[in-house]
């Protein structure tokens, strides 16, 4: 399949070990945020979301944390699996003039779990 | 699987000609955008359709253009094929009306314009 992150920041995690991505969003005028799971040759895949009115949400094994003081949303694994091996994404979605909403995505990070 | 589908999956052009490609709204889902992406990069955003009408538009040149049929699937059409054209477009479906602005993506179509 093809490579989707080349030259993307790794995180290389053992096998069981939590995971932390970190992201950094420009946009103070954001309310939605989400992270998306990529896998080489497939679409992005929606792990997670959290609102602006909101500073935590947790899913199965995944939490998102949003600091909008300093504009900054992380995403924790826990007991991280060979299968969560991908590039995650961090998504601000924003509603340029009323019309629509485009999601801004962030550079992506690389997850490699080793087992 | 999200329940969006796009085709085709791989795509080689030449530069100069012109390309369409399609995608397939998740049931219940009226709206589509387009996104492009380079390699190694996060999606940029190319527009977003809407009950048939654009509905927000990223920084790509007017030879980027658009459609959604009544069903809500939707077509990109790109004239005049650049090199740089050269990315893996994938369309996302949302229903705008729901106030909840989930997008899910497809699998995305891989062009390699030479």
């Amino acid at each position: 399949g093809e490579n989707v992150g080349l030259h993307l920041p790794t995180l290389s995690v053992q096998e069981g070990d939590n995971s932390i991505i970190n992201c950094a969003y420009s946009n103070s005028a954001s309310d939605y945020f989400i992270w998306y799971k990529q896998e080489s040759g497939k679409g992005p895949q929606f792990i997670i979301d959290i609102r602006s009115n909101m500073d935590k949400r947790q899913g199965q094994r995944v939490t998102v944390l949003l600091n909008k003081t300093v504009k900054h949303l992380s995403l924790q694994i826990a007991a991280t699996q060979p299968g969560d091996s991908a590039v995650y994404f961090c998504a601000e979605n924003i509603t340029p003039n009323n019309a629509g909403n485009m999601l801004t995505f962030g550079g992506g990070t690389r997850l490699m779990v080793k087992p | 699987e999200t329940g969006v589908t796009q085709s085709p999956t791989h795509l080689i052009k030449t530069r100069g000609q012109q390309v369409t490609l399609r995608c397939s709204s998740q049931s219940g889902h009226n709206t589509v955008s387009w996104y492009q992406q380079a390699l190694g990069q996060g999606p940029q955003f190319i527009f977003q359709y809407y009950r048939e009408e654009e509905n927000g538009r990223g920084n790509f040149p007017p030879r980027f253009s658009g459609l959604q049929f009544p069903n809500y699937s939707s077509e990109l059409n790109v004239n005049a094929l650049e090199l740089d054209d050269s990315a893996l477009y994938l369309c996302a479906s949302s229903s705008f009306d729901s106030g909840t602005e989930t997008q899910y993506f497809g699998p995305g179509t891989r062009l390699l314009v030479l």
